[in-house]
Order: C-alpha cells, then sequence, then structure tokens
C-alpha cells in the first residue's frame, strides 16, 4: 500500500463513545499532522508530530487526545465528543515538520457525532 | 493571524467554459500551493508557486502567484467534468502553512 492511509473512513458516534482514528503513512516522512475540516470553514490544523514529538496542538479539546507510537503511525482519540465535531479528519505527512516541504494527505475519516 | 480568502466560494459551469479562482491575503508568503479535493477524499498538490509573478500551466490550468507574493489566480481553461472539486491554495510562511477557505467548482456536462 502506498500513499497515506485512513481508517476507518467513516465513523458514527455517540457522545458518550470512545473510538480512535488510525492514520499511516508508506512515504518515509518524519512528520504527520492531524487536520479537521469542516463545511464553510478552512482547513484547521490541529496537531502536529515530528519524529513522534508533538510540536504544534492549536488549542485543541482535551477531548481530542493525539498518540504518536512510530513516525509512521498516527492516532487521533475520541471521548466524549459534541455534535458540533462532526467533520472530515484527514490526516496529513510531510519529510519535516516546519519546513516546506509539501504535505500528502490521506482520504479522511468522515465523523457524524450524534 | 494569517487568512486567506478565496473567490468565489462556489462555481457551477457548463463544460468547455473558462474560469478563474482567485486566492487573496494581506500576508506575505514564501510559497503558494493549490490543491484540488474530490468528494471522499483528502487535498492532492497540484502545484507550487514560488516567485513574485511565476506562472505555471499545467495542461489546461494556468497558475500565477501574485507580485508582491500576497495573492494567487487560478485559471482553467475549456473545463471538463473531471475538474469538478473543492479547490483550496495554501500559503506557506515560516514555518507554517495557512490554507484559503476553498472554491467548490462544478462543471456540468
Amino acid at each position: 500500500e502506498t500513499g497515506v492511509t485512513q481508517t476507518p473512513r467513516h465513523l458514527v458516534m455517540g457522545m458518550t463513545n470512545k473510538k480512535s482514528l488510525k492514520c499511516e503513512q508508506h512515504l518515509g516522512h518524519n512528520a504527520m499532522y492531524w487536520y479537521k475540516q469542516s463545511a464553510k470553514k478552512p482547513l484547521e490544523l490541529m496537531f502536529v508530530y515530528n519524529f513522534k514529538e508533538q510540536t504544534e496542538n492549536n488549542s485543541v479539546p482535551s477531548r481530542f487526545s493525539p498518540e504518536c507510537p512510530n513516525s509512521s503511525h498516527l492516532f487521533l482519540h475520541l471521548h466524549t465528543l459534541q455534535p458540533e465535531d462532526s467533520a472530515l479528519y484527514l490526516c496529513a505527512s510531510s519529510a519535516l515538520a516546519g519546513s516546506t516541504d509539501t504535505q500528502y494527505f490521506g482520504p479522511g475519516t468522515r465523523l457524524t457525532v450524534l | 493571524t494569517q487568512l486567506l480568502e478565496q473567490s468565489p466560494q462556489f462555481l457551477s459551469i457548463q463544460e468547455g467554459e473558462n474560469l478563474t479562482v482567485y486566492c487573496n491575503s494581506s500576508s506575505v508568503f514564501s510559497s503558494l500551493q493549490w490543491y484540488r479535493q474530490e468528494p471522499g477524499e483528502g487535498p492532492v498538490l497540484l502545484v507550487t508557486v514560488v516567485t513574485g509573478g511565476e506562472v505555471k500551466k499545467l495542461k489546461r490550468l494556468t497558475f500565477q502567484f501574485g507580485d508582491a507574493r500576497k495573492d494567487s489566480s487560478l485559471h482553467i481553461t475549456a473545463a471538463q467534468t473531471g475538474d469538478t472539486g473543492l479547490y483550496l491554495c495554501a500559503g506557506r510562511g515560516y514555518q507554517k502553512v495557512t490554507f484559503g477557505t476553498g472554491t467548490k467548482l462544478q462543471v456540468i456536462p
């Protein structure tokens, strides 16, 4: 498998559920990102990891908890979400964070919170 | 805070027509990228422009970076149904990428 993959592609969860989103990149990159894409709003950067270390957290609520066990895998753990958290969650990777390297995106997970 | 405004927000045109999408900011960027995102997929990079005034062509798509590196345009000649999607510009500054508000294009056969 090549590029950036994300699972699941679709997720419906209640506000009291706990779920996790998974991202895997097969590009040999060292930086990984989580973005939130809502209707009528620009892409919002949530978290940045560089060499497994979190380098950026853009004031994301604690109900979103990222995990990066290695440079190829990135998770987003979700718990007690709100309906306004429904969105497309995109993962991306690049050679290095904080550089001009191009980011390559996965297909996203469409999340619906009931 | 750097903002990138795209216009128009929505565009529905007939196949064969020409169109231009704009990406504007009050901030200067070191480079600017254009992505296309198809329904159910993530954004895919189309082009990167780096020099003020630079023009790049990708088949029927022409990209221009403003002289002051604050704005950019994307022109599509003879649009095809395969051009349908969300077009995003992204300005790259020092250790930061700012995405535009997006232009949703629909090309009708």
